[in-house]
């Protein structure tokens, strides 16, 4: 299994509607994970992080599933403005490196 | 004023050529990053430096090499570019008891 791995989309989706993202991770070991949201051409920007079972913020919702080593985030009544990329991240800290390895993002499109 | 600035912005660059880019942070992080994107590839880590004195390598070092100036400052050289150098290159920052970055505002590097 690659390390990180996300559908890359495009999610076409209309205003308003329920989108979910999964991700799914390699290394059993790692403790927290996180949402990166990148506009296009823009640098990445945390959105979510994870830490137990899931964190919620109010229309964005990030689930945890340790046994099966994925991550979702779920996004309700979709805004324009959501339309972005979003990336799966998951730290790896040997040696207290406290590197990130970040998926390759999955494309949504909110329309009109 | 934005707390991780790069320069330049945008570079356009010629085969052999040597090129830096620069970052610097306000935020008084001691950890600071390199990265590069490229379609469908998401971000990979070029290098990494934890303060001043330490400075290691990541993912995809060859070709690149870098400087830590000072806690502030972290520069990102390519010796000798080469095409498929051609990227965006994103600069980060992090505090030593997080796994969240801060990244700047991105670097488009064309080498032709």
């Amino acid at each position: 299994r690659k390390e990180v791995e996300q559908d890359p989309g495009p999610f076409n989706v209309p205003e308003g509607a329920t989108v979910a993202f999964n991700c799914t991770y390699s290394n059993s070991a790692s403790q927290s994970f996180f949402w990166y949201r990148q506009d296009c051409r823009k640098e990445p920007k945390l959105l979510m992080s994870v830490y137990s079972s899931g964190n919620e913020d109010g229309r964005f919702t990030a689930q945890l599933n340790r046994a099966s080593q994925y991550i979702s985030l779920l996004i309700r009544d979709s805004k324009l403005s959501d339309s972005a990329t979003y990336l799966c991240v998951v730290p790896h800290s040997g040696a207290g490196s406290y590197q990130l390895t970040f998926g390759k993002g999955t494309k949504l499109s909110v329309i009109p | 004023d934005a707390d991780v600035t790069q320069t330049p912005r945008n570079r356009i660059t010629k085969t052999g050529k040597r090129i830096m880019l620069e970052c610097s942070q306000t935020k008084g992080h001691d950890r600071m990053y390199w990265y590069r994107q490229d379609p469908g590839l998401g971000l990979r880590l070029i290098y990494y430096s934890f303060d001043v004195k330490d400075i290691n390598k990541g993912e995809i070092s060859d070709g690149y090499s870098v400087s830590r100036q000072a806690q502030a400052k972290f520069s990102l050289s390519l010796e000798s570019a080469i095409p498929n150098q051609t990227a965006l290159y994103f600069c980060a920052t992090s505090d030593p008891l997080s796994y969240e970055q801060y990244f700047g505002p991105g670097t488009r590097l064309t080498v032709t």
